[in-house]
């Protein structure tokens, strides 16, 4: 069974903490993504990258950055905590464009971090 | 304006009942789209894509209008396990999915 993988369910931590979130995925995919998801705002695009040590902004990156050293791993760094990234953290991937499942995105079971 | 943009419901339904409901897209270009559900608590997960031509898996059909720059799901014969929110996701370039706030369904018996 495909699956992805995010360390954490629940996350607390406090305004100016540096945060990792960690993501690992075992379908051998290309392309990973982090999200997150607020209410009444749906799931907004944070960082994406579409192979090792490659990385593309998503739509809201700011205070955001991340890795991607193993091409099953991509991480998500919070440099300096702040209480409006309390979100749920979403993780995800795909494959290459043009294959079969190419935009099927799986997703891990989240990530809730509350910052104090 | 939001890329994508869905009517947040709920929509309150007996089980049995039929419900629809719509998400618009602003980018004309736009060439690939889902359905997600996600239940409370949990991850979205792929319910179904959405072909050029309509399509049907199950109680579920989806249709794209292009024209008019949205996509459509209904949902037949409801069942209590059909409540969710439902996502849609549009993709306008590659590796990129935007996706709406989401549309809750809740079935009552």
């Amino acid at each position: 069974d495909v699956k992805v993988t995010q360390s954490s369910r629940y996350l607390v931590k406090r305004t100016g903490e540096k945060v990792f979130l960690e993501c690992v995925q075992d379908m051998d995919h290309e392309n990973m993504f982090w999200y997150r998801q607020d209410p009444g705002l749906g799931l907004r695009l944070i960082y994406f990258s579409y192979d090792v040590k490659m990385k593309e902004k998503g739509d809201i990156p700011e205070g955001y950055s991340v890795s991607r050293e193993k091409k099953e791993r991509f991480s998500l760094i919070l440099e300096s905590a702040s209480t409006n990234q309390t979100s749920m953290y979403l993780c995800a991937s795909s494959s290459r464009p043009g294959g079969p499942t190419n935009e099927k995105l799986f997703f891990g079971s989240g990530t809730q971090l509350s910052v104090l | 304006r939001k890329e994508v943009e869905q009517d947040p419901g709920p929509f309150n339904v007996p089980e049995g009942a039929t419900v629809a409901f719509n998400c618009t897209y602003s980018n004309s270009a736009s060439q690939s789209f889902f359905w997600y559900r996600q239940d409370c608590r949990k991850e979205p997960k792929l319910l179904m894509s959405v072909y050029s031509s309509g399509n049907e898996d199950g109680r579920f059909t989806a249709q794209l209008n292009r024209a008019s720059q949205y996509i459509s799901l209904l949902i037949r014969d409801s069942k209590l396990s059909d409540s969710a929110t439902y996502l849609c996701a549009v993709n306008a370039r590659d590796y990129k999915l935007s996706f709406g706030a989401g549309t809750t369904v809740t079935v009552r018996a």
